[in-house]
């Protein structure tokens, strides 16, 4: 079936980094991308649309010069969470959805934790 | 907000008791769609019923859709300890929103 590939599983780092994650569909083409965000013990928040070749589309209060994404192929979107601090820190995951996808589900990467120091 | 709620936000039984979970939503959609969610882990599909489905059936699964109250449910029969995870509903039109979640405890 089709797989979501999310790199790094975990990121640790001190407060001031940026720090890239990594969603790639590794056997179908996905020309939408989705990142979303989740607190512990809480629900998913669609933070942004990743569309190929053009810019993300982003929901009501996500920063996108904090939350820069790109989604250069087909196959790859990033998101790149810039100058972190520790209230950044938080469990994101992306999905993805094959071309011409009609009412079939997206695809989940394993998530990324990542915790601010 | 457009998140759907879900409840109970918590539910424990005992293996063999059989679970049922309910999502209220407040848009038009395409499909609902049911998820699984293993602590600290990804998100794992199990079961899509499209806005002109009423109830659908994998397994030990079974869902229900009423859109005219907008609600949809998930019964897992004969609940193992092994179903122990957060089950997320979410709706789609052209983009998936979800519900708050139940966490499910199974004990053996």
């Amino acid at each position: 079936g089709a797989v979501v590939s999310q790199h790094p599983s975990r990121v640790i780092c001190k407060s001031g980094t940026s720090v890239k994650i990594e969603c790639r569909s590794l056997d179908f083409q996905a020309t939408t991308m989705f990142w979303y965000r989740q607190f512990p013990k809480k629900s998913l928040m669609l933070m942004a649309t990743s569309n190929e070749g053009s810019k993300a589309t982003y929901e009501q209060g996500v920063e996108k010069d904090k939350f820069l994404i790109n989604h250069a192929s087909l196959t790859l979107s990033t998101l790149t969470v810039t100058s972190a601090h520790p209230e950044d820190s938080s469990f994101y995951i992306c999905s993805a959805r094959e071309l011409r996808d009609g009412n079939q589900p997206q695809h989940f990467g394993d998530g990324t934790r990542l915790s601010i120091l | 907000s457009q998140q759907g709620e879900e409840d109970p936000q918590a539910l424990s039984i005992q293996e063999g008791e059989n679970a049922t979970m309910n999502c209220s939503y407040k848009t038009s959609i395409n499909n609902l769609q049911w998820y699984r969610q293993n602590s600290g882990r990804g998100l794992v599909h199990l079961i899509l019923i499209r806005s002109n489905e009423r109830e659908k059936h994998s397994g030990r699964l079974r869902v229900t859709l009423d859109t005219s109250k907008k609600s949809s449910s998930l019964l897992i029969t004969a609940s193992r300890a092994a179903d122990t995870a957060s089950y997320f509903c979410a709706t789609e039109q052209d983009k998936l929103i979800f519900g708050t979640g139940t966490r499910l405890q199974v004990f053996p």
